[in-house]
């Protein structure tokens, strides 16, 4: 069946500008998660959904982040007044439950000019 | 310090060579781990999957845990260029969602 599916593949964008990512998660998961990996670094874990709800925004790292998933499917990421260092390409997974194993997308690479 | 620890590498081994890929730690909250392999450009895919201390195989690869010393291990045996990414350990809490990952080792198997 289909994977994770996550739209732009690519998206340049000037600083202060807004954007939007958008994950489709594998039909039928009800847990879905975003991870923003830096040029060099592992993924880091962003916000957690179960359902419509975010269970844990914890790696959030400010206000200008937030994602929301209004009908318990696909997500939305979104970053206002970007800055350079937003730049990385932000992984979406997602999983039958919580604790089960997570399907990664294949990322949207985000660079701020 | 960060929690997880892994060289980034980078690592080149010919056609038929044993590799072994180490993660530490350094909180012992953790308790599940697990190795990811990701292509160039793609998300990162499940190789290995551990609970606690001990080995668990799979094919070529195995997987080891020594919580006593905070380490983990995969091996990779016979190694083939189609090998050829970068391994990225990670691991979870009991809450077991939250996944925290090293760097990442990039390799290469040449033939």
């Amino acid at each position: 069946g289909a994977g994770v599916s996550q739209t732009p593949s690519n998206k340049v964008t000037e600083k202060g500008k807004y954007v939007e990512l958008r994950c489709d998660p594998i039909s039928g998961h009800t847990a879905l998660y975003w991870y923003r990996q830096s040029l060099g670094q592992g993924p880091e874990f962003l916000i957690y959904f179960q359902g419509t709800g975010a269970a844990d925004d914890s790696g959030l790292p400010n206000d200008r982040f937030f994602a929301v998933r209004p009908e318990g499917s696909v997500s939305t990421l979104k970053i206002q007044r970007t800055e350079r260092g937003d730049s990385a390409v932000y992984l979406c997974a997602s999983s039958t439950g919580t604790g089960d194993e997570q399907f990664f997308g294949p990322g949207t690479r985000l660079t701020v000019l | 310090q960060k929690e997880v620890e892994q060289d980034p590498g980078p690592l080149s081994v010919p056609e038929g060579a044993i590799v072994s890929l180490n993660c530490t730690y350094s909180n012992s909250a953790f308790q599940y781990f697990m190795w990811y392999r990701q292509y160039s450009r793609k998300g990162p895919e499940l190789l290995m999957y551990t609970y606690s201390s001990g080995n668990k195989e799979d094919g070529r690869f195995t997987a080891q845990v020594d919580k006593s010393s905070k380490y983990i291990s995969l091996f990779i045996r016979d190694s083939q260029p189609s090998d050829s990414a970068t391994y990225l350990c990670a691991m979870t809490r009991g809450s077991n969602y939250k996944l925290t990952f090293g760097k990442g080792t990039l390799l290469t198997v040449n033939p």
